[in-house]
């Protein structure tokens, strides 16, 4: 069964460094959604890309954020420098039709994020 | 603006019992779409059941069948004959036809009981 796949599943990293994540959507999926979940909260969402392009990005802390998805598959979360804040896991997840009939979401296990 | 609220943090339930959790939700829009997710314990995120706006019937999937309110706006869960496996954290979302944005609630962590 196609899924969602993240990497790295765990980081911890000391405050001012860079961090990465890695993110591949179930094949064919043009929609593809950064959310940020802090504990014992619901996702928020930081970027969403439709193929290559940025749909929405209001949320994003740009400033320190990046996210890119080069040739519509793939996508990389940038975060430089981290803070403390940033402490929260990184769930990424796409969709097929999603926009269009309401469809339906899919998730991969997210990066947990540690920041000291 | 558009919001969704769980006002349960937390719900218990025993082993092949029925439960309910509660979603409210915020809009001006007349089309939309409800969902409930699922997120077990170090595990992904997975739709459990999905709810049309205009549709008056009430989506049911196996053992999950929600109850949507729409004059209320409100979109409940309910699980019935509860399992072990079923002990997660649930999300209500929403999301406006036509757009790509998904608002989710807080959560309700349930724990079933054995």
């Amino acid at each position: 069964e196609a899924e969602v796949a993240q990497s790295p599943r765990y980081k911890i990293t000391e405050k001012s460094q860079a961090v990465a994540f890695w993110c591949d959507p179930i094949s064919g999926h043009a929609t593809l959604y950064w959310y940020r979940q802090i504990l014992g909260q619901g996702p928020e969402l930081l970027v969403q890309f439709q193929d290559e392009s940025v749909v929405d990005d209001s949320q994003l802390p740009k400033d320190r954020f990046s996210a890119e998805r080069l040739k519509g598959v793939d996508s990389t979360l940038k975060i430089q420098p981290a803070e403390l804040g940033d402490s929260a896991m990184y769930l990424c997840a796409s969709s097929q039709l999603a926009g269009v009939l309401g469809g339906e979401l899919f998730f991969g296990e997210g990066s947990r994020l540690t920041v000291l | 603006a558009q919001t969704v609220t769980q006002s349960q943090p937390e719900m218990s339930v025993q082993e092949a019992e029925t439960v309910t959790l509660s979603c409210t939700y915020d809009t001006s829009e007349s089309d939309y779409y409800l969902f409930w997710y699922k997120q077990p314990p170090s595990r992904q995120m997975i739709l459990v059941i999905r709810q049309e706006a205009y549709k008056q019937q009430n989506a049911t999937e196996n053992r999950f069948s929600v109850n949507f309110q729409k004059a209320a706006k409100s979109f409940s869960l309910k699980i019935s004959d509860s399992q072990l496996g079923d002990a997660a954290m649930y999300f209500c979302a929403y999301n406006p036809s036509g757009t790509y944005k998904y608002i989710f609630g807080t959560g309700t962590r349930l724990k079933v009981l054995a």
